[in-house]
């Protein structure tokens, strides 16, 4: 079956500017993560959406950073006023319930100009 | 709160040797679960073994396994007869067992491979 999915691929924008990432998980799984991977470092938690539960943002690292998940399955991260320091991969990841093990979609890399 | 630290940046290994790369955590949790992903120049990250803290044998999966030291919280990979496909960036992951199902990463490892 399908995989994670992430669009876009790349994306450049201008310092200030606002972005919208996107993540279509795996048909099915109820929990989903972003990340982030800035150059040389380690993945980065962000946010964890689980069902209908209330997300555990605690890993947004300012205001400028929010996501949302509809209806269970798709969701969008959203940066407000991008910075420089922004620039990073982020990733996405699907698992099935509270199971351990999630799978990974290709991420989107980020360039702020 | 929970840390995850590989402190190896960068390894080389030849083709068809052995290498072990290291990582270390630290957690006052008694149940939780440790991993080892692999990221290609993909960027797919890509799940090789996991290890369960409450099990006492030590993970294998073919030419991967970990050597998992609880009271010493020490949990390396260690991959035997080292392939060209092996060569990527590995991280050291840990998660709790219940309750946040937060992922907590380490900065990484980047393997080479010789030919």
């Amino acid at each position: 079956g399908a995989g994670v999915s992430q669009s876009p691929s790349n994306k450049v924008t201008e310092k200030g500017k606002d972005v919208e990432l996107r993540c279509d998980p795996i048909s099915g799984h109820t929990a989903l993560y972003w990340y982030r991977q800035s150059l040389g470092q380690g993945l980065e938690f962000l946010i964890y959406f689980q069902g209908n539960s209330a997300p555990d943002k605690s890993g947004l690292p300012s205001d400028r950073f929010s996501a949302e998940r509809t209806g269970g399955s798709v969701s969008t991260l959203t940066i407000q006023r991008t910075q420089q320091e922004d620039s990073a991969v982020y990733l996405c990841a699907s698992s099935f319930g509270n199971s351990y093990e999630q799978y990974f979609g290709p991420g989107t890399r980020l360039t702020v100009t | 709160a929970q840390t995850v630290t590989q402190s190896q940046p960068e390894m080389s290994v030849q083709e068809a040797e052995t290498v072990t790369l290291s990582c270390t955590y630290d957690t006052s949790e008694s149940d939780y679960y440790l991993f080892w992903y692999k990221q290609p120049p993909s960027r797919q990250m890509i799940l090789v073994i996991r290890q369960e803290a409450y099990k006492q044998q030590n993970a294998t999966e073919n030419r991967f396994s970990v050597n998992f030291q609880k009271a010493a919280k020490s949990f390396s990979l260690k991959i035997s007869d080292s392939q060209l496909g092996d060569a990527a960036m590995y991280f050291c992951a840990y998660r709790r067992f219940s309750g946040t199902y937060k992922y907590i990463f380490g900065t990484g490892t980047r393997l080479k491979v010789l030919a």
